[in-house]
């Protein structure tokens, strides 16, 4: 079973304005990341955010989590076209050192000129 | 940097046949995953491994194996191919233990399944 949901399953936005996906999982985690994948192509890190962080900022990302609500949210600031992707989040559990990741469904982000 | 290198790209199977995906990494990572990717439905854990001569099964183990005899490699074996493996499948790698756990992924393996 997917231990991450993403929501919205897709987002449709102009370049410049941001994106905010939202990720809820079931159990608790060691850390939570946030991947990328562009048409017809493995997967990339983002960012990873730990279980006792609550905020992390990567250039133009921001990742928050609240481990009471088991959320997480990606904010993508002036989006350009080439954010264009899915993006996915995973949970890595606490057992295994965190390096056992589950994959949420994934937002398709589309960014038009 | 290779990084993580899958192959082959693409595959068509007839249904019984059984193949090897092939997976090696070059930046000696303990911790070496077999995805599977199919629409509206994310990623899902077949196999991983910690290290050289342990493995484990994942979310969808059935219908294959693996093995890791060597840090380097992680090869996925189908041992009777079946349509409902058509999928995409990704291997990843990444240093094991605390805060070092971002996943380095391969291209991809598109297999078809008739």
């Amino acid at each position: 079973s997917q231990q991450g949901e993403e929501d919205p399953q897709a987002l449709s936005i102009q370049e410049g304005e941001n994106a905010t996906m939202n990720c809820s999982y079931k159990t608790s985690i060691n850390n939570l990341q946030w991947y990328r994948q562009n048409s017809g192509r493995g997967l990339v890190h983002l960012i990873l955010i730990r279980s006792n962080e609550r905020e992390k900022h990567s250039g133009r990302l921001r990742v928050t989590l609240d481990t009471s609500k088991k959320s997480s949210s990606l904010l993508i600031t002036a989006s350009r076209a080439a954010d264009t992707a899915s993006y996915f989040c995973a949970t890595a559990a606490i057992k295994g050192g965190g390096n056992k990741l589950t994959f949420g469904t994934g937002t398709q982000l589309k960014v038009e000129l | 940097n290779a990084g993580v290198t899958q192959t082959p790209k693409f595959q068509v199977l007839k249904t019984g046949q059984s193949m090897t995906l092939q997976c090696a990494q070059d930046m000696n990572h303990e911790y070496m995953s077999w995805y599977r990717q199919d629409p509206g439905m994310g990623l899902r854990l077949i196999h991983y491994s910690v290290g050289a001569g342990i493995t484990d099964q994942g979310e969808v183990p059935n219908g294959y194996n693996v093995s890791r005899s060597t840090t380097e490699d992680f090869p996925l074996r189908l041992l009777s191919a079946a349509p409902s493996q058509t999928s995409v499948y990704f291997c990843a790698s990444s240093y094991a233990g605390q805060g070092l756990t971002e996943a380095f992924f391969g291209q991809g393996t598109r297999l078809t399944v008739v």
